[in-house]
C-alpha cells in the first residue's frame, strides 16, 4: 500500500540554522500538507499546498517557513532561521482532494533545535 | 474557532475487552468530517474511521465503531475485542467541508494489556 515517506527521521540543528524537511507524498495525490506537534501538545496545521502554490496557511506559518515542490515527487518544508520553539515533530500529509478527503500522514521528522 | 478535546491522555484495556475513547469538538460550522487516526509506536498515523457529519448513522469499521452525537459535538471511538496491535496513540480530528486543514486533539495513549 502506498505510503507517505519523510526524511530525515531525526534532525538536530543549532539555533539560527536553516533546515529542510523532505517528504514524498503518495504518487497520485495532488494536495500536500505540513503539520507539527510540539511535545505534549496538539498536532497543529501549518500549510496546505496545491498546484504549486499555498492554498491555506496558519498563523504559525510565518516568513521563516516556506514550502516547495522541487520536482514531481518531493515536497519540502524549509525553516530559514530555526528557533528553540521550532523543536517539534513535523508531519507531512497528502490527499487526493481537499476538504473532507482523508489525509495520509508520513512518520514524521523529529526536529530538535539547540 | 475550531477545537478538539480528548480528555483521556492515557487508557488501558485488557486484551479482548472493549474500550471507548472520548472526543469532543467545537465548531460553528454545520458541514464537516470527523476522523480517528491511530499512531502505533514509531509509526505513522493511519486512518481508523471516518464520519460525515451530515450522516446520522454511526460509522463502523470491523472492530472499530463511533458514537457520533452531533448536538453534543461528541465523537467517541469504541474498540471491541481489543488486540495487542491496538496499542497506539489515538487522535481525534475533524475538517470543515470548506477548508483544507485538519484540527486535532492531543491524543489518547491506549495500551492493550495481555
Amino acid at each position: 500500500e502506498p505510503e507517505v515517506t519523510q526524511t530525515p527521521s531525526h534532525q538536530v540543528t543549532q539555533m539560527g540554522q536553516e533546515v529542510i524537511l523532505r517528504c514524498v507524498p503518495i504518487s497520485n495525490h495532488l494536495y500536500f500538507y505540513w503539520y507539527r506537534q510540539i511535545l505534549g501538545q496538539k498536532v497543529e496545521f501549518l500549510v496546505s499546498f496545491y498546484n504549486n502554490e499555498i492554498s491555506e496557511k496558519s498563523e504559525i506559518f510565518d516568513d521563516q517557513f516556506s514550502v516547495e515542490r522541487p520536482d514531481g515527487s518531493n515536497f519540502t518544508l524549509k525553516i530559514r532561521s530555526t528557533k528553540l520553539e521550532d523543536s517539534a515533530m513535523y508531519f507531512c500529509a497528502s490527499s487526493e482532494a481537499p476538504g473532507q478527503e482523508t489525509q495520509y500522514f508520513g512518520p514524521g521528522t523529529r526536529l530538535l533545535v539547540l | 474557532a475550531q477545537t478538539v478535546t480528548q480528555s483521556q491522555p492515557e487508557m488501558s484495556v485488557q486484551e479482548a475487552e472493549t474500550v471507548t475513547l472520548s472526543c469532543t469538538y467545537d465548531t460553528s460550522e454545520s458541514n464537516y468530517y470527523l476522523f480517528w487516526y491511530k499512531q502505533p509506536p514509531s509509526r505513522q498515523m493511519i486512518l481508523v474511521i471516518r464520519q460525515e457529519a451530515y450522516k446520522q448513522q454511526n460509522a463502523t469499521e470491523n472492530r472499530f465503531s463511533v458514537n457520533f452525537q452531533k448536538a453534543a459535538k461528541s465523537f467517541s471511538l469504541k474498540i471491541s475485542d481489543s488486540q495487542l496491535g491496538d496499542t497506539a496513540m489515538y487522535f481525534c480530528a475533524f475538517t470543515l467541508q470548506t477548508g483544507n486543514q485538519f484540527y486535532f486533539g492531543t491524543g489518547t495513549s491506549l495500551t492493550v494489556i495481555p
